[in-house]
């Protein structure tokens, strides 16, 4: 089944412990990235990345770190959380970009950071 | 500075008649325009989109309009079916170079009364 898996679904941590969001796609897409959902607010991207080895920066990127040393994997790092990183995080992929392949997204992850 | 705005929050219209979701934009950069629909606690899933060389594109019952001049697009959902209540979220792409930025809508939430 094609789809993209985010690990953990709900993280509750406290403020300066770092911790890792995974996303991993069976779909062999070129195309990754990151989006927060907050209320009043919607989906705000983070970081995407066009290939391996390639990222770059979304409206939202302070606070966050991502890799992409394979295409099927595309962490999301948040090397010392703080309150306001508390959101829904979305990954989500595509074929090549976005505008020629569907955007598929994960089921999200509730971060709380207290 | 929000580039893409849902200026509705919510909207509720009778199952069987047409639902109109409205979306403007600031950045003449984009060239590409995308719809999602959002069900609680699960991803966005794509539903529609149109280049900016196009006015019109139709899918089902789903048919986005785009006007240019105005910076305007909008998404018509005839009939609508209760199973249309969701968050529909606007969605534009600029290209810098090989580079793809997406930027998202804060959302409309649609009622689909029975």
């Amino acid at each position: 089944e094609a789809q993209v898996t985010q690990n953990p679904r709900y993280l509750i941590t406290v403020t300066g412990k770092k911790l890792t969001v995974t996303c991993s796609q069976n779909m062999n897409h070129e195309y990754m990235s990151w989006y927060r959902q907050d209320p009043g607010l919607g989906l705000r991207q983070i970081y995407y990345s066009m290939n391996v080895e390639v990222t770059d920066k979304g409206d939202v990127p302070e606070g966050y770190k991502v890799s992409r040393k394979e295409k099927r994997n595309f962490p999301l790092i948040l090397e010392s959380p703080s309150p306001n990183q508390t959101s829904l995080y979305f990954c989500a992929s595509s074929l090549i970009a976005p505008e020629i392949g569907e955007l598929f997204f994960g089921e999200g992850s509730r971060l709380t950071v207290l | 500075d929000q580039q893409v705005k849902q200026n509705s929050p919510s909207l509720s219209v009778q199952e069987g008649r047409i639902s109109i979701l409205n979306c403007d934009y600031t950045n003449s950069m984009f060239d590409y325009f995308l719809w999602y629909k959002k069900y609680p606690a699960e991803g966005p899933t794509f539903l529609i989109s149109i280049s900016s060389i196009k006015d019109k594109n139709e899918d089902g019952r789903f048919t986005v309009f785009l006007n240019k001049s105005a910076k305007h697009l909008s998404l018509h959902i005839v009939p609508s079916q209760p199973g249309d209540s969701a968050v529909y979220f606007c969605a534009a792409i600029s290209h810098g170079g090989s580079n793809y930025k997406l930027t998202f809508g804060k959302g409309t939430l649609l009622t689909v009364n029975p």
